[in-house]
């Protein structure tokens, strides 16, 4: 499975919006991108997940450039509700063998 | 619809001990995993089955056995706990690759201090 890199943490204020990138240089062909989000003392929950260019669902869009070495998490107008662990993961859809990495703490700040 | 159903919440072991952590899903997801989190890491992938009878091993899979005779129920057992297997639990489930909604779910953790 291909490894992926984030920043460790972000901060952020309430309202802007928020980018994190993931960095994936050895993505196969048959990968997909996937975000998860975790809340203290949660299990992670699926925020997005796509193939190429632009994704966008009712919390988050999700930005894949044509080499697909990288994609953004886009997060909208943060509020304090969002300050969460997210991870980026790559691999086959439907896959049972998911990969985390450290994530990244995003703190959202009033 | 409960989802990924994960009990006990939090258990205490001695050295030792064993015991198994439950895991239920009502959505008839082929796919189950377990995996441990320990403090500021992300998630392992302990041991994994992708049906009913069939399961095979993560990337920390020592210490641990699973089966899996129904597809709704997935449990993990610690034979003999060790301190290095304190950690949060946590179960997950899909459906299988190529369908669509296969996003994971996961249940809420338990909690395992073994002293």
């Amino acid at each position: 499975l291909a490894k992926t890199t984030q920043p460790i943490s972000m901060d952020s204020y309430e309202g802007q919006e928020v980018n994190i990138t993931c960095s994936h240089n050895n993505i196969a062909t048959n990968d997909y991108i996937t975000w998860y989000q975790q809340f203290p003392s949660q299990g992670p929950r699926f925020i997005i997940q796509g193939y190429k260019t632009k994704v966008t669902n009712e919390v988050a869009s999700l930005f894949i450039p044509a080499d697909r070495k990288s994609s953004t998490l886009s997060l909208p107008r943060v509020s304090l509700s969002d300050t969460a662990v997210y991870y980026c993961l790559v691999g086959k859809t439907g896959f049972q063998k998911l990969v985390f990495g450290t994530g990244t703490r995003l703190l959202v700040s009033p | 619809n409960a989802g990924v159903t994960q009990t006990p919440k939090f258990q205490v072991l001695k050295t030792g001990q064993s015991m198994t952590l439950q895991c239920a899903q009502d959505m008839n997801h082929e796919y189950m995993s377990w995996y441990r989190q320990d403090p500021g890491m992300g998630l392992r992938l302990i041991h994994y089955s992708v049906g009913a009878g069939i399961t095979d091993q993560g990337e920390v899979p020592n210490g641990y056995n699973v089966s899996r005779s129904t597809t709704e129920d997935f449990p993990l057992r610690l034979l003999s706990a060790a301190p290095s297997q304190t950690s949060v639990y946590f179960c997950a489930s899909s459906y299988r690759a190529g369908q669509r909604n296969t996003e994971a779910f996961f249940g809420q953790g338990t909690r395992l201090t073994v002293v």
